[in-house]
């Protein structure tokens, strides 16, 4: 039963254009991730925020942006879009990183 | 990289038979975790093996880990065409053990 929950669930859009996705959790877990999965099914880690605060940036673009209003929620902003965003991001959480729940994930494509 | 291997392989077998998914791995880790992922669907944990654990097993599932290679495997009994998916594994990191590295993924395909 899916218990992270990322929207939407698709996105189409041009280069340059500002997208946002939502991740929720209901598990109670004090940490969220956001990864980017490529086409060739390569999973990389983007952030980790622990109870609200940025715990990992593995040396992201600075158009991307985490935002959390509190430990259940944890948005992902790219302002202006490029090509290579081109991907699915999945939304995960954790109570001890010994295991992550994942979001079905939110797939980009841009035109 | 945390892996050894970047690219994803590719499996195609026959529903019934047995199989095995290797991924080796370049630094410390306490915690190997071997994690699905079905068509249109987030990766799923399948199985967690403790640096001090040799195997461990769940169902059809065996995880062995060798420490001293830095390699573990995963392999599945009879397996069903329901197992199609992509298989990964994932460590920490000595330097973040907040965070979980997945390797490169199996694309296992089990043809009814």
């Amino acid at each position: 039963e899916t218990a992270v929950f990322q929207t939407p669930n698709y996105h189409v859009t041009q280069v340059g254009n500002e997208v946002s996705f939502n991740c929720k959790q209901t598990l109670g877990h004090d940490t969220m991730y956001w990864y980017k999965q490529d086409s060739k099914k390569l999973l990389k880690i983007m952030f980790s925020y622990n109870n609200k605060q940025l715990i990992v940036n593995e040396t992201v673009p600075r158009r991307f942006s985490p935002q959390s209003s509190d430990k259940a929620h944890l948005n992902l902003r790219i302002k202006s879009v490029e090509p290579e965003d081109s991907a699915v991001y999945l939304c995960a959480s954790s109570s001890n990183n010994e295991r992550l729940f994942f979001g079905h994930g939110t797939k980009l494509s841009v035109l | 990289s945390q892996w050894g291997e970047e690219n994803l392989q590719a499996l195609s077998i026959q529903e019934g038979e047995d199989v095995t998914m290797n991924c080796s791995y370049k630094t410390y880790t306490t915690v190997v975790q071997w994690y699905r992922q079905k068509s249109g669907k987030g990766p799923a944990q399948l199985i967690l093996i403790r640096s001090n654990e040799r195997e461990k097993r769940s169902g059809r599932l065996r995880a062995t880990l060798d420490t001293s290679s830095q390699s573990s495997s995963l392999s599945i009994t009879g397996t069903l065409a329901t197992d199609t998916a992509v298989y990964f594994c994932a460590t920490d990191a000595e330097s973040n053990y907040n965070v979980l590295y997945f390797g490169s993924g199996t694309k296992l395909t089990v043809e009814p």
